[in-house]
């Protein structure tokens, strides 16, 4: 059974530019949930998704980020017009439902805003 | 939702048992505690949860007391190789999880 999976790995990109992270659960999990991470800092909650929908979105940023999480295919966090603030790690997580059941985690996409 | 106190940082010598205690005052009571482990570079990684009194598993032992408002994660015999940041969390899971700091442990040789 593959583990969360999550691509790019290392994305670099010049301010202004749009970022595209995929994440893609593990298999049977239907909650997936994107995390923001600085160095030498914990992770912040950004967004909490299921299937085709939003269900807690508090962490993220109001403006140039959005999160979806379609019927078919991978979990994917846009970030539009990025900005050098914008540069850390990305995390994904996935769970089997909501509750006490852990979560998840990928990789990590390391994003560099140049 | 309950927020978590941990020691920034810890260190051990290799063969030690390492205790890492978190404090949570405002446990609710459908919280349960979870605690990770995150190496460099990595995504976290579960440990362990519980809700009351012990649980132990293949890699470490969860301590909580009956008012709740502490616990403390045990790893017996630590290595090289648990040299990681761990993550206290208090909740019911799913929704808002909440990450703090974490304590950041340094096994020596």
């Amino acid at each position: 059974n593959a583990g969360v999976m999550q691509n790019p790995r290392h994305l670099v990109r010049r301010r202004g530019q749009e970022a595209r992270l995929r994440c893609s659960p593990m298999k049977g999990h239907s909650h997936v949930y994107w995390y923001r991470q600085l160095p030498e800092e914990g992770l912040k909650f950004m967004v909490y998704l299921q299937k085709e929908n939003i269900i807690d979105e508090s962490g993220m940023p109001k403006e140039r980020f959005s999160a979806e999480f379609p019927k078919e295919g991978p979990s994917i966090l846009r970030i539009q017009q990025v900005v050098r603030g914008d540069s850390a790690a990305y995390f994904c997580a996935s769970s089997p439902g909501q509750g006490v059941y852990e979560q998840y985690f990928g990789p990590g996409t390391r994003l560099t805003v140049t | 939702l309950a927020k978590t106190t941990q020691p920034i940082s810890m260190d051990s010598y290799e063969g030690q048992e390492v205790n890492i205690t978190c404090s949570h005052n405002n446990i609710a009571t459908n919280d349960y505690i979870t605690w990770y482990q995150q190496f460099p570079s990595q995504g976290p990684r579960f440990i362990i949860q519980g809700y009351k009194t012990k649980v132990t598993n293949e890699v470490a032992s969860l301590f909580i007391p009956a008012d709740r408002k502490s616990s403390t994660l045990s790893l017996p015999r630590v290595s090289l190789s648990d040299t990681a940041v761990y993550y206290c969390l208090v909740g019911t899971g799913g929704f808002k999880t909440i990450f703090g700091a974490g304590t950041r442990l340094f096994v020596k040789a």
